[in-house]
């Protein structure tokens, strides 16, 4: 199985509101990604989590803050987000043997910042 | 740095047409290489890999790629497309910087398929 899962699907929030993105694995993987998605873009790289550990920020703006409670879940935090963050946000997920380089990508959730 | 380039924004072929897809990369080592499918509002699905070994590879949905490293290219076809095809596809080099490891995607090829 192969499947990263990702909530909500959509979400439309205010530039006040707070809300949360979920990212959910059980490969055992001990990689996690967050990833920026513009329309007719490629994924831009916001957030890696190696064994639960913040391992690169890709100079995200404060107003994104990743959290990992463990290694199958991966939540991105959005306070007072601008319409410009308005995107598909993609979850990854990897292998850490040499072996397993690959990425495997949930399915996106569709931010609309108002 | 690394970068990925794949020279054709937009690609049209007629159903039933072979396709190709170009990416070339810029990598020191050999490098680990990847195509990725996106349907609109969907996320990306792998269709092949390569690591090592034999440089044609095969993937899933008909779709092949040959690793040349004296072209520094990684191109994707397929002998025969199908409507269900049209989507953007994505080349990426897998590399680990400061221990940990991450993806240089290209621009996308978007591919349209005429009946």
């Amino acid at each position: 199985d192969t499947e990263v899962t990702q909530t909500p699907k959509h979400l439309v929030m205010g530039m006040t509101n707070k809300k949360s993105l979920k990212c959910e694995q059980h490969m055992g993987h001990r990689a996690m990604y967050w990833y920026k998605q513009k329309a007719k873009k490629p994924p831009e790289l916001m957030f890696v989590y190696s064994y639960e550990k913040l391992s690169i920020n890709e100079s995200v703006p404060s107003r994104f803050s990743p959290e990992c409670p463990n290694s199958s879940l991966l939540n991105l935090h959005l306070h007072a987000l601008q319409p410009e963050d308005s995107a598909l946000y993609l979850c990854a997920s990897k292998g850490l043997a040499a072996s397993t380089d690959t990425q495997y990508f949930g399915p996106g959730t569709r931010l609309t910042v108002l | 740095a690394q970068s990925v380039t794949q020279p054709d924004i937009h690609i049209t072929v007629s159903e039933g047409a072979s396709l190709e897809l170009r990416c070339n990369y810029s990598y020191g080592a050999t490098p680990y290489l990847f195509w990725y499918v996106q349907s609109p509002g969907q996320g990306l699905q792998l269709l092949l890999k390569y690591f090592s070994g034999d440089t044609l590879v095969q993937g899933i949905k008909g779709f092949e790629a040959e690793f040349k490293r004296s072209q520094s290219s990684f191109n994707l076809r397929k002998p025969s497309v199908h409507w269900s095809d049209a989507a953007e596809y994505f080349c990426a080099v897998g590399e680990t910087t400061s221990g940990t490891y991450k993806y240089i995607f290209g621009t996308g090829t978007r591919l349209k398929v005429l009946a």
